[in-house]
């Protein structure tokens, strides 16, 4: 099966802009979890959402939000851009709310200027 | 909230030498702990992981131990290469718990030296 892939790679944004990332689990996999990774405080989880809704949420702004399709796939806005947005995006897909093990994709950079 | 502490920070070992990253954790109802490399510019990679019902499981050369009576888990590789040089993150989960998600340490940078 083809893993977990994430676009786009690379964004630069500019401060006050709002960004939209997307992920697409491995096929089958239902659940998708968003992650923040920044040097200081390294992998912080954003949310999950499982069959179109969010399962539970992290300890992140409002301006951080998600919605998943119908086919699973994910996306995750973040609007009002600040500096502190700069990290790399990590989603990660597991089979349902039920399976142990998530699969990242390789993550979205994005650097607000 | 859950919170996993992870050390050391750095680590850096001759090639062949083994190496021991420790993790603990603070929730009690944790029962599954996953380790993850994470090779410069790549994604997280599952490289072994264990629950709870199990105190120990070995995968060639790595091996992951759990004693859920003090709340810690350990990371052990033996006959180090150089392309074990990477971050290794542990995290934790309460599978079955109102919060499914993975909880991580700040990371291990393992660097072997040939």
């Amino acid at each position: 099966k083809a893993g977990v892939t994430q676009t786009p790679r690379y964004l630069i944004k500019t401060r006050g802009q709002q960004v939209t990332l997307s992920c697409s689990p491995i096929s089958g996999h239902r659940s998708v979890s968003w992650y923040q990774q920044t040097p200081g405080q390294g992998l912080q989880f954003l949310f999950e959402y499982f069959s179109e809704t969010q399962r539970n949420k992290g300890n992140f702004p409002g301006r951080f939000s998600g919605r998943q399709f119908s086919n699973s796939r994910s996306e995750m806005n973040v609007s009002t851009l600040e500096l502190g947005d700069s990290a790399l995006y990590l989603c990660a897909s597991r089979e349902g709310v039920d399976g142990f093990t998530q699969y990242f994709g390789p993550g979205t950079r994005l650097t607000v200027l | 909230g859950e919170n996993v502490e992870q050390h050391p920070s750095t680590l850096s070992v001759q090639e062949g030498d083994s190496a021991v990253i420790k993790c603990t954790y603070s929730d009690s109802a944790s029962n599954y702990f996953p380790w993850y490399k994470q090779e410069l510019g790549k994604r997280p990679q599952l490289i072994i992981d264990i629950r709870s019902n199990v105190g120990e499981k070995k995968d060639q050369r790595i091996a992951v131990t759990l004693n859920k009576t003090a709340k810690h888990f350990s990371l052990h590789i033996t006959e180090t290469q150089p392309e074990d040089s990477a971050v290794y993150f542990c995290a934790d989960l309460n599978q079955g718990g109102s919060q499914g998600n993975l909880i991580f340490g700040k990371g291990t940078k393992l660097s072997v030296k040939p």
